[in-house]
């Protein structure tokens, strides 16, 4: 089955720092890969999603990257704000039709 | 539409006791997923219906745990009996028929077992 892991578990930066988060999937078959928002106390909602047929996908202050040949993909926050600290979790589309998340990652703006 | 709802939004319950976990999806979408997420293990799929039909349910840590899913609008997860273990946050997802759209999620059931 699909297995997704995602890094670092912990980010710390600066307000109006850039953040990256990465991933790595094992199916190559996969082709939808979205990207949650989940604040503390939250539910995880959907921020962006990018499809296989592109390699990246911008909205705003946000970017998706998407490498199928390596089998990675990757966020992209630029100009951070105090208020883009939450965990992100990534997440790949596996073969029956659900989708695999990654383990988290708490980002941490510092104003 | 309202979203995906879920039901109650917080319980406590003492050991041994049964507990039901309530969830309406967004109409018109064909799968329904249930997670369960803590600190330590982060977000566990615990079953997946589509089309009301149980079609994954490996991820159910045992039998106290039991989903339904009657018609397309209504699916509850029974817990019975309750263990301090079990406290975590539930999160009930939709999707339309084909993944490719993304889940949403309700806003949870965080249950507390003491």
């Amino acid at each position: 089955g699909e297995n997704v892991e995602q890094h670092p578990s912990t980010l710390s930066v600066q307000e109006g720092d850039s953040a990256v988060i990465k991933c790595t999937y094992s199916d190559s078959a996969s082709n939808y890969f979205p990207w949650y928002k989940q604040e503390l106390g939250k539910r995880p909602q959907l921020i962006i999603d990018i499809r296989s047929n592109v390699g990246e996908k911008k909205d705003q202050r946000i970017a998706v990257t998407l490498n199928k040949t390596a089998k990675h993909f990757s966020l992209h926050i630029t100009e951070t704000q105090p208020e883009d600290s939450a965990v992100y979790f990534c997440a790949a589309e596996n073969a029956g039709n659900m989708l695999t998340f990654g383990g988290g990652t708490r980002l941490m703006v510092k104003p | 539409d309202a979203g995906v709802i879920q039901s109650p939004r917080h319980e406590v319950t003492e050991m041994g006791q049964e507990v039901t976990l309530r969830c309406k999806p967004i109409s018109g979408h064909n799968s329904l997923f249930w997670y369960r997420q803590t600190m330590m293990r982060g977000l566990e799929l615990l079953i997946y219906f589509n089309n009301n039909v149980p079609i994954d349910d490996s991820g159910m840590p045992e039998d106290r745990f039991s989903a339904k899913m009657p018609n397309a609008s209504f699916s509850t997860l029974k817990i019975q009996p309750s263990e301090p273990r079990d406290s975590a946050v539930y999160f009930c997802a939709s999707s339309p028929s084909t993944v490719l759209y993304g889940y949403t999620f309700g806003s949870g059931t965080r249950l507390t077992v003491v």
